[in-house]
Parts: C-alpha cells; sequence; structure tokens
C-alpha cells in the first residue's frame, strides 16, 4: 500500500531555534498533505491542511507564522516550527490521502519534537 | 476541533473476550474511518465506513455506522494481546479535511 515517510523521527533542540520536519509520498502524488499534532495523551489535532502550488490552510488557533508549512512538490511538504519554545514538544504526524476516492489515509511515523 | 468522540476512554479486557468502541460525531460525514496507534508510533488505517453503509466488517473487525445518531462502533472479536493500542474514529466531512476523536486506549491482558 501506500507509504509516508516522516524526517527525523525524533529531535531534541533548544528553545529558539528552528526545527524542519519533512513528510514524503514515497510511491504516490499527493496534491494534500495534511499535518496534525498530538500532546500526550491526547488525540490527534488537525494542525493544517498543506497544498502543493499554493497556501496552505491553517486551523484556528493554530499560528501560521510559528508552524511555517512549504509543499515543494507533489511527494514533500515540510513542517518548519520557527523559534521553538518547550510548549512546542509534541509528536507531530502528517498524512496524505490516496486510494480510490482519496478516501483513505496514509499517515507518516510521526516526529517526535523535545525542546529544552 | 474535533469531530468525534469515541467511548469507553479506556477499555480493559480479557483475552479472548470482545472489545467494543463506539464513536459519535457531530456534522454530517461523506465516510468514517477507525485507526489503530500503538504507543509512540504513527496511525493505522483499520477500516472505512461510507455514509451509506450500515455495517463493515474486515478479519476480526466489525464497525457499524448509523447516521441518524450520528455514531459508529468498533467491535473486535476474540481479542489478543498485540491489540493493545489507541483506537481512532475519524470522520471525513468535506475535502478529506479528517477530524478525529480523543481515542480509546484499549488494553488486553493476557
Amino acid at each position: 500500500g501506500a507509504v509516508v515517510s516522516q524526517h527525523p523521527s525524533w529531535v531534541i533542540c533548544k528553545s529558539g531555534t528552528s526545527v524542519k520536519i519533512e513528510c514524503r509520498s514515497l510511491d504516490f502524488q499527493a496534491t494534500t498533505m495534511f499535518w496534525y499534532r498530538q500532546f500526550p495523551k491526547q488525540s490527534l489535532m488537525l494542525m493544517a491542511t498543506s497544498n502543493e502550488g499554493s497556501k496552505a490552510t491553517y486551523e484556528q488557533g493554530v499560528e501560521k507564522d510559528k508552524f511555517l508549512i512549504n509543499h515543494a512538490s507533489l511527494t514533500l511538504s515540510t513542517l518548519t516550527v520557527t523559534s521553538a519554545h518547550p510548549e512546542d514538544s509534541s509528536f507531530y504526524i502528517c498524512s496524505a490521502p490516496s486510494g480510490q476516492g482519496q478516501e483513505t489515509q496514509y499517515f507518516g511515523p510521526g516526529t517526535r519534537l523535545l525542546v529544552l | 476541533s474535533q469531530q468525534g468522540e469515541e467511548d469507553p476512554q479506556a477499555l480493559s479486557i480479557q483475552e479472548g473476550e470482545n472489545a467494543t468502541m463506539n464513536c459519535s460525531y457531530k456534522t454530517s460525514i461523506n465516510n468514517l474511518q477507525w485507526y489503530r496507534q500503538n504507543s509512540g508510533r504513527g496511525l493505522v488505517h483499520l477500516i472505512l465506513i461510507r455514509s451509506n453503509e450500515r455495517e463493515k466488517h474486515s478479519g476480526r473487525l466489525r464497525v457499524t455506522l448509523d447516521t441518524s445518531k450520528k455514531s459508529s462502533s468498533l467491535l473486535i472479536t476474540a481479542s489478543r494481546a498485540a491489540d493493545t493500542a489507541s483506537y481512532f474514529c475519524a470522520t471525513d466531512a468535506q475535502n478529506n479535511d479528517m477530524r478525529f476523536g480523543a481515542g480509546t486506549r484499549l488494553t488486553v491482558k493476557p
């Protein structure tokens, strides 16, 4: 089946630095990708919809200047956490729709971010 | 914002027993999907049920959908220790925008 990869799988950084997370669809093209954040013991929260060739659509309450999304190609979307703070520490997951009718979401393995 | 709400929040059963998890949602949907997430891992798609379907089976999984009540249930029969995970329902309303519930944490004791 379709495969989505994320890189890195985990990252530790100092407060104030920026961190870039890549999401790739390995064997299919994705004009749309989704970014989620999951805090410990909580549900996935949709952060934004990444659109190839246009601006990302952010969910209410998600700072677009804080979480920069670039959908550079049909197989790559990047999420950059700018000036990261400890409260940004979380598990970030991307997904891309594929399959018949684009109904099935294929999720990346996630990136665990720890900001010290 | 979240769309689905699963209950119970946590469920602990013995191996071999059946596990039933419920999901309720608020708005009209195109389809509803169930996912499993093992601790610290990404999500795995389990089953999709369309709004015009009422029941669907996949191996030991049985999903029902009641659009009049805006609810769905996931039944895992003859549970195994390996079924221990968090289970999420997700609704697909429009533009493939997925909304997840808080999940049910299932523990299957050997």
